[in-house]
């Protein structure tokens, strides 16, 4: 694998469910990023994890939980979602510091359905 | 923190034709600057980066922009559409102190055969 990958590509779910997003980085890189992409209308960032420590969360509602167990890993827990809350739901990651000019490098995305 | 303005949510332009995207940023310091493009039901992808140098900055699939500081802007701009640049196309900025990136809003390239 290469690059940012994104497990599951596609998820529907009830509001009752609890699922997860799963994000891997193999660049090496020290910062990983969540952000929320809805039709018409621009980019979120949702959450920051800066050497696995989380360093913003923009006022994310409490059903989205984020958990960076290591430099590689990003998950998303997701638990009694809204409709409101399907989306493309994109990670990131880049290295910070160091003479790195901040570029993201962005994983495909999952489609999430909440139904 | 730094904000991004895209002119035009939406462009159409015949195959053959130059495409030009406007991108305006407001920033005091020269910040580091991206263009971003998205295919349907994928992620973002670098299509080129400006950081220092250079202020002419060609990237991948032949679009390249120009960082023009007195004008804060970072226009994309590709002599020749080719049916296959149609996507979407994000713009975004970061200081040079701050790792996150402001994205604009993103413009729509649909190319007319």
């Amino acid at each position: 694998e290469t690059g940012v990958t994104q497990t599951p590509r596609h998820l529907v779910m009830g509001m009752t469910n609890k699922k997860s997003l799963k994000c891997e980085q193999h660049l090496g890189h020290n910062a990983m990023y969540w952000y929320k992409q809805s039709a018409k209308k621009p980019l979120e960032l949702m959450f920051v994890y800066n050497f696995k420590e989380q360093t913003e969360n923009n006022s994310v509602p409490s059903r989205f939980s984020p958990e960076c167990p290591n430099s590689s890993h990003l998950f998303l827990h997701l638990h009694t979602l809204q409709p409101e809350d399907s989306a493309l739901y994109l990670c990131a990651s880049s290295q910070v510091g160091g003479g790195a000019y901040n570029e993201q490098f962005f994983g495909p995305g999952t489609r999430l359905t909440v139904l | 923190a730094q904000s991004v303005t895209q002119l035009g949510s939406h462009v159409s332009v015949s195959e053959g034709a130059l495409v030009l995207l406007r991108c305006n940023y407001s920033s005091s310091v020269p910040p580091y600057l991206f263009w971003y493009v998205q295919y349907p039901n994928q992620g973002l992808q670098l299509l080129l980066k400006y950081t220092t140098g250079a202020t002419l900055v060609k990237g991948i699939n032949g679009f390249e922009a120009e960082f023009k500081k007195s004008e804060t802007s970072f226009h994309l701009t590709k002599p020749s559409a080719h049916m296959s640049d149609a996507a979407e196309y994000f713009c975004a900025v970061s200081d040079f102190n701050d790792y996150k990136l402001s994205f604009g809003a993103g413009t729509t390239v649909t190319v007319r055969a």
